[in-house]
């Protein structure tokens, strides 16, 4: 089993629609986790943060459920400038005091039509 | 832009070859990461450098090595080159290596024939 996983979609929208994209992550011991948003053969830019209480930017609402470990994302009014892959990024700290690794999920394409 | 910068853009290289990598962090950032973004998939952690001293690594082959030099640069060496290593490779640096925000670079296109 992956340790991130994602629905890869992809999801064809209009414009205005509203799309949730979902992630289920493996490890419990996962502490934070994160929403990137990566354009075609472009580097992942960080999207926003996820927390417990959720949280809103815009248009996007990030959820966080730690007890079934699944990490959801919700843009609302699609602009066909949300068109990319967005990944679902879980912190992993294997050793104590040490570093820090991103893991990242597939990603979901999504594709705003006018 | 994060003022992570990589290069070369775009590298074609012969199976069985050895390539360098670089990157250049952002100034004051210790920590650079470096991630392999096969197509469709999400990027997969390679290793991790602080201060000069690699201090993580993930499922990847010794063929894999790295270097940070004080001036916030860094390479990534992969030895006998295979198919499979054709990717997109991203570096990513950081404060150190607790920190959770990552800035990526714009990514070297890896072709091995």
């Amino acid at each position: 089993r992956k340790e991130v996983e994602q629905d890869p979609g992809p999801f064809n929208v209009p414009e205005g629609a509203t799309v949730a994209f979902n992630c289920t992550y493996s490890n419990s011991a996962s502490q934070s986790f994160f929403w990137y948003r990566q354009d075609c053969r472009k580097e992942p830019k960080l999207l926003m943060s996820v927390y417990s209480s959720g949280n809103e930017d815009g248009r996007f609402t990030a959820q966080l459920n730690r007890a079934s470990q699944y990490i959801s994302l919700l843009i609302r009014d699609s602009k066909l400038s949300d068109s990319a892959t967005y990944l679902c990024v879980v912190i992993s700290s294997p050793f104590s005091g040490g570093y820090n690794k991103l893991i990242f999920g597939a990603g979901t394409r999504l594709a705003v039509h006018p | 832009e994060t003022g992570v910068t990589q290069s070369p853009t775009h590298l074609i290289k012969t199976r069985g070859q050895q390539v360098t990598l670089r990157c250049s962090s952002q100034s004051g950032h210790n920590t650079v990461s470096w991630y392999q973004q096969a197509l469709g998939q999400g990027p997969q952690f390679i290793f991790q450098y602080y201060r000069e001293e690699e201090n993580g690594r993930g499922n990847f082959p010794p063929r894999f090595s790295g270097l940070q030099f004080p001036n916030y640069s860094s390479e990534l060496n992969v030895n006998a080159l295979e198919l499979d290593d054709s990717a997109l490779y991203l570096c990513a640096s950081s404060l150190d290596g607790g920190s959770y925000e990552q800035y990526f670079g714009p990514g070297t296109r890896l072709t091995v024939t």
